[in-house]
């Protein structure tokens, strides 16, 4: 069966980095678009990112872009999110999600990771 | 303030019909396929429907969506007390070299 396992969450001061890595398995992870969505505590949904199958394409929100990249090892089926100059506002739960170029598909999703930005 | 937007909240009583709204603009919902997602206490999203009115394997017929223009609906009925949660609709945006956007999210309450 497909899973999504997010890891690398934790407490971070602004302005500092971190990565973050979503294990998958169950699928041909090679062959799928993977995209990051975060949740803001008490908050709605924001998507963040996509990456394509063979990491040719990279797309960010605007409130992400230049600090956040988004990235993938297909050797070892593992996602990856580096966030950098990280800010008070990216405090969330973020979410590993399998989908499609430029669509927000979203079939699976892992458990996420929680990132706190504090100082 | 979400790209698309959606009723901060709904009801019904079990057994009840349910229409949550969601309304956006020519670069999102009028161009690009409508996805409802269902968020239940403490879990991860579900996809619930996809391609404006498909249903993934696994959700019930009582979840149906419809698209038309630039808003999107989802129908709930035979509402039942595990359908409490919070919904919400989502699509890729043309704007600003492309980017995916949620509506805000509504709350349903089994009263």
């Amino acid at each position: 069966q497909v899973q999504l396992v997010e890891s690398g969450g934790g407490v971070v001061q602004p302005g500092r980095s971190l990565k973050i890595s979503c294990a998958a398995s169950g699928f041909a992870f090679s062959s799928y678009t993977m995209h990051w969505v975060r949740q803001a505590p008490g908050k709605g949904l924001e998507w963040v990112a996509f990456i394509s199958y063979d990491s040719t394409n990279e797309y960010y929100a605007d409130s992400v872009k230049g600090r956040f990249t988004i990235s993938r090892d297909n050797s070892k089926n593992t996602l990856y999110l580096q966030m950098n100059s990280l800010r008070l506002e990216d405090a969330a739960i973020y979410y590993c999600t399998r989908g499609s170029p430029s669509d927000v598909d979203f079939d699976y999703w892992g458990q996420g990771t929680l990132v706190t930005v504090s100082s | 303030q979400s790209v698309l937007t959606q009723p901060p909240s709904a009801s019904g009583t079990p057994g009840q019909r349910v229409t949550i709204s969601c309304s956006g603009t020519s670069s999102n919902i009028g161009g690009h396929h409508v996805y409802w997602y269902q968020q239940l206490p403490g879990k991860a999203p579900r996809l619930l429907i996809y391609r404006n009115y498909q249903r993934p394997s696994g959700v019930p017929d009582r979840f149906s969506g419809s698209k038309s223009g630039t808003s999107a609906s989802l129908a709930i009925s035979g509402l039942r007390s595990e359908d409490e949660g919070v919904y919400y609709c989502a699509a890729w945006d043309d704007s600003l070299s492309g980017h995916g956007v949620f509506g805000g999210g509504t709350t349903l309450t089994v009263l």
